[in-house]
């Protein structure tokens, strides 16, 4: 079963531009959520999809955006970048996220310059 | 928000050893689970815990679930090199809302 498939791996942005990084989940899992994860703040909760829907939204500014589609992979934008929004953006899938058992890809690091 | 505080932030142990490593919350959970991180990779759940006062163990590695709902501990028995990693905790309040993860454990293994 193939896992967690998360695109690109690694970019370099400078600041003001935009990026949009993909996620493909798990075959048949229909959760897909967002993490960022810094060094100093761990993993912090972007926004939760289910089923094409917004599910649950973390406390991120709004240039931070996602989508679902209906094969369940995902997309998240971030606009006009910032300095602070390096960081490893982490994928997990769940067929739901009612048990809190996530299935984590590999990925994106996002480095700002 | 709901904050879960882990510690230690990081351990240096031989070989062989126990280690044991916890996290707490101000707030309430109803689910405790354990995550552990290897270099380059996501997260991996090692155990997912989903009622007060369950022990649960998987191999080498055994996790409580707090009585108070407010606490859980990771042991893991006689350590190896490949437990080199960061180990993260995470609570959820209910079913469906987002995991709270603790800030990890950075465990380092000294053969």
């Amino acid at each position: 079963k193939a896992g967690v498939t998360q695109t690109p791996r690694y970019l370099i942005k400078t600041r003001g531009q935009q990026v949009t990084l993909s996620c493909s989940p798990i075959s048949g899992h229909r959760s897909v959520s967002w993490y960022q994860q810094t060094p100093g703040q761990g993993l912090q909760f972007l926004f939760e999809y289910f089923s094409e829907t917004q599910r649950n939204k973390g406390n991120f500014p709004g240039r931070f955006s996602g989508r679902q589609f209906s094969n369940s992979r995902s997309e998240m934008n971030v606009s006009t970048l910032e300095l602070g929004d390096s960081a490893l953006y982490l994928c997990a899938s769940s067929f739901s996220s009612a048990t809190g058992e996530l299935f984590f890809g590999e990925g994106s690091r996002l480095t700002v310059l | 928000g709901q904050q879960l505080n882990q510690s230690p932030q990081s351990m240096f142990i031989q070989e062989g050893e126990d280690v044991s490593m916890n996290c707490t919350s101000s707030s309430i959970f109803n689910t405790w689970l354990w995550y552990k991180q290897d270099p380059g990779e996501g997260p991996v759940l090692l155990i997912a815990l989903y009622k007060a006062g369950e022990l649960t163990s998987n191999g080498r590695l055994t996790a409580q679930f707090g009585i108070t709902r407010k606490d859980s501990f990771l042991n893991i028995s006689a350590s190896i090199p490949s437990d080199v990693g960061i180990y993260f905790c995470a609570g959820q309040d209910s079913g469906n809302t987002p995991l709270v993860f603790g800030k990890g454990t950075r465990l380092s293994v000294i053969a």
